[in-house]
C-alpha cells in the first residue's frame, strides 16, 4: 500500500537534547512538508522541500533543521534551540505536477521533559 | 497575503442533525480549496476538494461549494453520525505555490 510513514508514533526526550523525527513516502511524490500543531490549534509550516537536495524554511522553522537527500524520505531534527518542542508533529507530501492536494503521514508526538 | 477564517468550534450537535462548518479565504487568482479532517490522535485525512469556481467536492455524504463570489467554501452534511466527531480543517493552495494554507480548525462533537 502507498502512503506515508512516520516514525515514532511518541517520543520523549530530555530538555537540550536534539531529536530527529523519520518521515518516509512510497507514493513517489515529489514534494514533502512538515508541520507542527500545538494543541486546539491549526498547522503551521516548519520546512518543505520540492525536489531532493533542496528545501525551503516556512513560517517557523527556527530550531528546526532538514535534509532531503532521497526523493523518499524527509527527516525533521529537533535541535536544543528550538525554545518550546513538545507538540504534535506532521508530515505530507504532494505530487508537484497533474495533482494539488496534499497527504499526511499519522504524526508523532514529541514531548519534551 | 493568503488567509483562511473558520468558524470557532466547538460545534455540538445531536446525532442526524444538520452540519454547517464557515469557512472563508483570502487570496489572488484562482486558489484550489480544501476540507481535512482529523480523528483525534491520527494525522489528517483529505475530505474533499475543489479546484475552481462552482465546482462541489463531495465525500462520505459532506458536501462543499467552491464561491468565488462570496470567498467562502462551507462544508455540509445533512444528517451527522457520531462517527462524525472530529476536527475539520479548511485549506487553500495557491496557484502559484504547493503550499497549503489552513485554518485554525473547528471541533465537531456529535452527541447519541
Amino acid at each position: 500500500d502507498g502512503g506515508i510513514t512516520q516514525s515514532p508514533k511518541y517520543l520523549f526526550r530530555k530538555e537540550g537534547q536534539n531529536v530527529t523525527l523519520s518521515c518516509e513516502q512510497n507514493l513517489n511524490h515529489d514534494a514533502m512538508y512538515w508541520y507542527r500543531q500545538d494543541p486546539g490549534q491549526g498547522l503551521r509550516l516548519i520546512y518543505y522541500s520540492q525536489i531532493v537536495n533542496d528545501f525551503q524554511k516556512g513560517d517557523i522553522a527556527e530550531g528546526y533543521s532538514v535534509s532531503r537527500e532521497k526523493k523518499e524520505s524527509f527527516p525533521l531534527t529537533v535541535t536544543s534551540a528550538q525554545k518550546n518542542p513538545t507538540a504534535f508533529y506532521l508530515c505530507a507530501s504532494t505530487m508537484t505536477t497533474g495533482g494539488v492536494e496534499q497527504f499526511f503521514g499519522p504524526g508523532t508526538r514529541l514531548t519534551v521533559l | 497575503g493568503n488567509s483562511v477564517t473558520q468558524m470557532e468550534g466547538p460545534v455540538t450537535l445531536s446525532e442526524e442533525a444538520f452540519l454547517t462548518i464557515n469557512c472563508t479565504y483570502t487570496a489572488t487568482g484562482y486558489p484550489s480549496l480544501f476540507w481535512y479532517v482529523q480523528y483525534p490522535g491520527e494525522g489528517l485525512q483529505l475530505l474533499l476538494k475543489a479546484t475552481k469556481a462552482d465546482d462541489k467536492g463531495s465525500n462520505k455524504g459532506f458536501e462543499a461549494t467552491y464561491r468565488k463570489e462570496t470567498t467562502s467554501f462551507h462544508l455540509e452534511k445533512g444528517s451527522v453520525q457520531v462517527s462524525d466527531s472530529a476536527v475539520y480543517f479548511c485549506a487553500l493552495r495557491s496557484d502559484s505555490s504547493y503550499k497549503l494554507i489552513f485554518g485554525s480548525g473547528t471541533r465537531l462533537l456529535v452527541r447519541p
